[in-house]
């Protein structure tokens, strides 16, 4: 039973540029979340997408979006890169389910912007 | 809004002495509190989950965790450390009233080191 998968695995953009990260969820889950991890920080929640909508948004500017897939996979875009934005992207997947509240995460994408 | 506090950013012990992570929370809603390991380049592990019931969990690895509600606290302990436990841990908050995974919040991270 595989795992959340990520790709790739690290990239380097130069600022301006665009990226765009893939995720596939663990086998059976339906709901993806992610999260941006800065050097020495905790992980921080961008969005999430469940049905193919965003359900719930953390403190991200618009420059972040994202995608869901019919076969639950997700994309994260990010536009008009950063200094900043250089980090671990991880994602996350989890069932709607009750009783359900884990998520699990995948190796993550390492951004490098220059 | 639910935030996290680890208190110590590094944690270093003796192999085979007590493991001790320090977190706080704050939230005003009943949370659901988590803790997650991360090995260097790797993402996130589960290590193990409160949401209801016992309050005192028991996760992988030996590790457990007591969710204390007057203190705000959710520490976890390990009686022996051993060298494999040499990592990163996160503390992490979520919504209890919702279906399903919510957003986590999480800590700043606790860097554990164990000595020979």
């Amino acid at each position: 039973d595989a795992g959340v998968t990520q790709s790739p695995t690290h990239l380097i953009k130069t600022r301006g540029q665009q990226v765009t990260l893939r995720c596939s969820p663990k086998s059976g889950h339906d709901t993806v979340s992610w999260y941006q991890q800065a050097l020495g920080q905790g992980p921080q929640f961008i969005f999430q997408y469940y049905e193919e909508e965003e359900r719930q948004r953390g403190n991200f500017p618009d420059r972040f979006s994202g995608h869901q897939f019919p076969n639950y996979s997700s994309e994260l875009n990010v536009n008009a890169l950063l200094l900043g934005d250089s980090a671990l992207y991880l994602c996350a997947s989890s069932l709607v389910s009750p009783g359900a509240y884990e998520q699990y995460f995948g190796p993550g994408t390492r951004l490098t912007v220059t | 809004a639910q935030s996290v506090t680890q208190l110590g950013s590094h944690v270093s012990v003796s192999e085979g002495a007590l493991v001790l992570l320090r977190c706080n929370y704050s939230s005003s809603v009943p949370p659901y509190l988590f803790w997650y390991v991360q090995y260097p380049n790797q993402g996130l592990q589960l290590l193990l989950k409160y949401t209801t019931g016992a309050t005192l969990v028991k996760g992988i690895n030996g590790f457990e965790a007591e969710f204390k509600k007057s203190e705000t606290s959710f520490h976890l302990t390990k009686p022996s450390a051993h060298m494999s436990d040499a990592a990163e841990y996160f503390c992490a908050v979520s919504d209890g009233r919702l279906q399903g995974a919510q957003k986590l919040v999480f800590g700043q991270g606790t860097r554990l080191t164990i000595n020979p």
